[in-house]
């Protein structure tokens, strides 16, 4: 079945420093891929989807391509904010039966000023 | 504000006792969810409901009902509480249209459950 994997957390790192989190997933066929954003004491947000290979979603100085070859969709931004301190899922959703989102564990990502 | 919305936010019960989790959305979407929320396991889906009149299993759906009362509304029921089951729960929604771009689910701010 699908299924999606992230990197392990929690990670902390002081503003403005470069942010990477990685997601991989297994699928069959082509899937879309998303990444939520969930700040304290809210639901998740869909912070940027992408739906091909070689496709790159992007928000907020978010970004993150599609990589079929490494069956990847690894988030990074190159400057993080105090405020951007929050649970990151990365999730699919296949390609054959009902449309349902597959995430992954969460990430929790901490930014010290 | 359009959105999700679901209530209580927050609860808590005896072994044993049972509620309701109500969840709506005014959106026009379809399809809706439940999801649970647990440290280190990210969310695993519940039931589902592809569209009014139809609800299917998730990947956790044991001690768990649902009904999806009218495109609008998707309620879960937890007949017999168990310590087990508390966790944050959250409703979703989408639009799963074939002929509209999938822009993701669209959740609700929670409900946390604590069954003591």
């Amino acid at each position: 079945g699908n299924s999606v994997t992230q990197m392990e957390g929690p990670v902390t790192l002081s503003e403005e420093a470069f942010l990477t989190i990685n997601c991989t997933y297994t699928a069959t066929g082509y899937p879309s891929l998303f990444w939520y954003v969930q700040y304290p004491g809210e639901g998740l947000q869909l912070l940027l989807k992408a739906t091909k290979a070689d496709d790159k979603g992007s928000n907020k100085g978010f970004e993150a391509t599609y990589r079929k070859e490494t069956t990847s969709f690894h988030l990074e931004k190159g400057s993080v904010q105090v405020s951007d301190s929050a649970v990151y899922f990365c999730a699919l959703r296949g390609i054959q039966g009902a449309q349902k989102l597959v995430f992954g564990q969460g990430t929790r990502l901490t930014i010290n000023p | 504000n359009a959105g999700v919305t679901q209530t209580p936010k927050f609860q808590v019960l005896k072994t044993g006792q049972s509620m309701t989790l109500q969840c709506a959305q005014d959106m026009n979407h379809n399809s809706m969810y439940w999801y649970r929320q647990d440290p280190g396991m990210g969310l695993r889906l519940i039931y589902y409901s592809a569209s009014e009149g139809t609800t299917d299993k998730g990947e956790v759906p044991n001690g768990y009902n649902v009904s999806r009362l009218n495109k609008r509304e998707f309620s879960l029921r937890l007949e017999s509480a168990a310590p087990s089951q508390t966790s944050v729960y959250f409703c979703a929604s989408s639009d799963t249209n074939a002929r509209v771009s999938f822009y993701g689910y669209t959740f609700g701010s929670g409900t946390r459950l604590t069954v003591v």
